[in-house]
This record gives structure tokens, C-alpha cells and sequence, in this order.
């Protein structure tokens, strides 16, 4: 199973793009990587998925590194409200639903 | 369209007793899933299912049962309670299981074993 790799924290000041690196070395060809966050007791959020493109969409961009060995999640201009813990997954192919979360990166926005 | 909701939102239960989570969704998912979510943790799956009448086990089984009679509904039981389930319940729920797909999650119960 492909792990991931996240800083266990970050801070960001508002209006500023946060970019959150995530590794996942182990990754294998079909294995899609996901970005949730999670706002203080609220239950997880989707923010975006890629497989081998960069993706965007109105919430952030996700830049996955040529060999898929690592990948980036931009938030452009952060806000006080981004403030979460941001979990980056790599999808499990053969067990299917199953998200691995690991700890995941405290971000914290600040004015 | 409410999503995912969760029933109760809050509980507090004395060692011993039994209780059920109650998970709802109306956007015709065939995937439901149960975690659970420690203090500064992230979150462990416990049971999930692929469809109405299956269910399966996830990472963290043990102390817990679940039932799928209708295709919105996923139930979480706990049959005798221990101060070590304590903890925050998150059901979630998938169009499809495999591949791409997104995972909704609802707001969470939060329980509290004495």
C-alpha cells in the first residue's frame, strides 16, 4: 500500500498561496492521489483528486511531480476559513472504498 | 438534498451499555462507511458496504457491528460499550468504490463512554 508523507504543520498568512507538499514514494500506476481537509469537528471535506495531470478546480490545484513521487495542493489566496488539517491520500486500488488517513498537515491561516 | 446526517450528534453511554449510530443519505449511493476518529488522530475505518444487505470490515472491527437493510441507510452498533470506544463517528458514502471516486462524509457523533 503506498503510503504518504505530510509535515505534521504550517502556517500561512491570508490572502497568501499555501502550498502543502505531500509524498507518497511507494505509489503505484493506477493509484490516484486525494486531498481532504477537515475543519475543527466538522467531518472531512473533498477538496480535489488527480491521477497523472495537474488539477484545478474552484477550491485549489494539485501539481503531481512527472514521476508521481510527490505532489503539491495550492490553496491561491488562503483565508482564515482554510484554516484545517489537510489529509493527503493515496487511494488503495485493491480494497475498494477504503481511504487511508494518516495524520495530515495542520494548517493554520493567519491574518 | 441534506447529504450525509448522523443521529445523535452527541451521547454519553455508562461501560456495558449498547447503542446505535444511525447514518443517512439521499444521494443514492451504493458505498457507506463507518470511522472513527481519536484525539489527534485521523481516521480508521471500521466497517463499510458495497451495497444494500453487505457490509464488510475495515481496519478497526472489533467491538462493533453494523447493519445495511436499506440502500440509505448504514447502521453502527455498539453492544457493550468500553471507555476505549470513546471517541468521534464519521459515516461516509461513495457513488463507487473503485477507481475515482469521492467520499462524503457526514458531521460526526460524538461519543463519550464512562
Amino acid at each position: 500500500d503506498a503510503k504518504t508523507t505530510q509535515p505534521p504543520s504550517m502556517d500561512c498568512a491570508e490572502g497568501r498561496a499555501a502550498n502543502l507538499p505531500c509524498n507518497h514514494s511507494t505509489i503505484s500506476g493506477n493509484e490516484y492521489v486525494y486531498w481532504y481537509r477537515q475543519i475543527h469537528s466538522q467531518g472531512p471535506q473533498y477538496i480535489i483528486h488527480g491521477l497523472k495531470n495537474n488539477e484545478t478546480n474552484e477550491m485549489a490545484s494539485l501539481i503531481i511531480t512527472e514521476d508521481r513521487k510527490s505532489s503539491t495542493l495550492i490553496l491561491p489566496h488562503a483565508t482564515l476559513r482554510d484554516t484545517a488539517v489537510y489529509y493527503c491520500i493515496v487511494r488503495i486500488t485493491d480494497s475498494w472504498g477504503k481511504f487511508q488517513f494518516g495524520a495530515g498537515t495542520q494548517v493554520v491561516v493567519t491574518p | 438534498n441534506a447529504g450525509v446526517t448522523q443521529t445523535p450528534k452527541f451521547r454519553v453511554l455508562k461501560t456495558g451499555q449498547s447503542m446505535t449510530l444511525l447514518c443517512a443519505q439521499d444521494m443514492n449511493h451504493e458505498y457507506m462507511y463507518w470511522y472513527r476518529q481519536d484525539p489527534g488522530m485521523g481516521l480508521r475505518l471500521i466497517h463499510y458496504s458495497v451495497g444494500e444487505g453487505t457490509t464488510a470490515k475495515g481496519e478497526v472491527p472489533d467491538g462493533y457491528n453494523v447493519s445495511r437493510l436499506k440502500k440509505q441507510n448504514f447502521l453502527l452498533g455498539l453492544e457493550s460499550a468500553a471507555p476505549s470506544q470513546t471517541s468521534v463517528y464519521f459515516c461516509a458514502s461513495s457513488s463507487q468504490g473503485a477507481g475515482s471516486e469521492t467520499q462524503y462524509f457526514g458531521p460526526g457523533t460524538r461519543l463519550l463512554v464512562l
